[in-house]
């Protein structure tokens, strides 16, 4: 089992850049969420996707979208990059109800 | 709004010692609560989820309490060893229609050899 993999593992742009970021969830999970977690942070919800639907969103501007694909793995998308997005982007999946959250490695970006 | 705080924000202590990590939040209407490590630049690695019907979990060294009505939870590390030096996050879901985890800052560990 390859758990939660997320790719590219860095990646650099520059502002008003537009990024795409990709994630895989553990196998058996249908449900995959995003956070952001700023250098000395906790990681910040940014939404949930579940049955190619977004579940949830957190307190983060429309230039933050997303998607899931039938097959469970899911992208990031954020527009307009700001120098404020620099980040680790986690992804995180689930299945069953209540049981742990399994999280990815992460992408780190570097916005300049 | 829920708030989650970790006391310390940072802890150095020799190989061996017995340690207590320490989690507040402000809303006691909890679904559960998770513990992460996390390796610096690396992802988060679930440690013990607790429900909120639990009082606490065991998983090897490590024991975590959960008390709801104080808004608290600990994280008790047995033995440590130098290999424990990690950030430990602590996360609460607020209750089963709410599917966020939020989360504290952490307390950075060194373990010193």
């Amino acid at each position: 089992d390859a758990g939660v993999t997320q790719s590219p593992t860095h990646l650099i742009k520059t502002r008003g850049q537009q990024v795409t970021l990709r994630c895989s969830p553990k196998s058996g999970h249908d449900t995959v969420s995003w956070y952001q977690q700023a250098l000395g942070q906790g990681p910040q919800f940014i939404f949930q996707y579940y049955e190619e639907e977004e579940r949830q969103r957190g307190n983060f501007p429309d230039r933050f979208s997303g998607h899931q694909f039938p097959n469970y793995s899911s992208e990031l998308n954020v527009n307009a990059l700001l120098l404020g997005d620099s980040a680790l982007y986690l992804c995180a999946s689930s299945g069953t109800w209540g049981l742990p959250e399994y999280f990815g490695p992460g992408t780190r970006l570097l916005v300049l | 709004k829920q708030e989650v705080t970790q006391i310390p924000a940072a802890l150095s202590v020799p190989e061996g010692e017995n340690l207590v990590l320490n989690c507040s939040f402000t809303d006691s209407a909890i679904y559960n609560l998770q513990w992460f490590r996390q390796d610096p630049g690396k992802g988060l690695t679930s440690l013990l989820l607790i429900q909120s019907s639990q009082r606490e979990q065991t998983s090897g060294r490590l024991n975590a309490s959960l008390d709801k009505s104080s808004g608290r939870s600990t994280l008790y590390i047995a033995a440590s060893q130098p290999g424990d030096s990690a950030t430990y996050l602590c996360a609460v879901r607020l209750d089963s229609g709410t599917y966020k985890y939020i989360f504290g800052t952490g307390t950075r560990l060194k373990v010193l050899a």
